[in-house]
């Protein structure tokens, strides 16, 4: 069964600490993508990477840098976590563009 | 306006009822996506259709591009199908993006 691996399911960080986010994918897509879910406000795209060492920048990207060395890797980063950054976040990959979309089961990050 | 608006907000059902969720887009889009949350829970793909319509088991996607309107049906829900049910749409001019609906909270109850 295909899969989109999240490292953590919940994490609790401090006000400025560096924050990695990981998420695995063994599908060999190409596409892979982060968004935060906040109720009210649905799901927002924050980066998304169409190949290795590649990058795009979503709605919100302020406060985050990803990075994507190996095709079945991306890593979101919070450079100094804040508490509005208290939120789901969810990787998702595809094959391709118009083609579906398999989504992890989320990272819940609250900073205190 | 949000370019995708779903109804209704909050459904609840008895088991066995036929459900249906609207959606309904405001641009030109390449394809539709019915995805499904469980409560803590990551999403799943239901479906994704860019005309017609498609069934799996007990869930139905329909969409009308003239009319740029997609429905989900749950024929004899249950209560393991509630959870949020969440529209979202590949915009045509930018096809690497997801535009999301604000979602359909479902609860089936026995």
């Amino acid at each position: 069964d295909v899969k989109v691996t999240q490292s953590s399911r919940y994490l609790v960080k401090r006000t400025g600490e560096k924050v990695f986010l990981e998420c695995v994918q063994d599908m060999d897509h190409e596409n892979m993508f982060w968004y935060r879910q906040d109720p009210g406000l649905g799901l927002r795209l924050i980066y998304f990477s169409y190949d290795v060492k590649m990058k795009e920048k979503g709605d919100i990207p302020e406060g985050y840098s990803v990075s994507r060395e190996k095709k079945e890797r991306f890593s979101l980063i919070l450079e100094s976590a804040s508490t509005n950054q208290t939120s789901m976040y969810l990787c998702a990959s595809s094959p391709r563009f118009n083609y579906g979309y398999t989504f992890g089961s989320g990272t819940r990050l609250t900073v205190v | 306006k949000n370019e995708v608006e779903q109804s209704p907000q909050n459904l609840t059902a008895q088991e066995g009822e036929f459900i249906t969720i609207n959606c309904s887009y405001s641009v030109g889009i390449s394809a539709l996506h019915w995805l499904q949350q469980h409560p803590g829970g990551g999403i799943v793909s239901l479906f994704m259709l860019s005309s017609g319509k498609k069934k799996h088991g007990r869930l139905i996607a329909t969409i009308n591009i003239q009319e740029k309107h997609s429905s989900l049906h749950i024929t004899a829900s249950h209560p393991r199908d509630s959870a949020v049910y969440i529209c979202a749409v590949n915009s045509g001019g930018s096809n690497y993006k997801l535009t999301f609906g604000k979602g359909t909270l479902l609860t089936v109850n026995p």
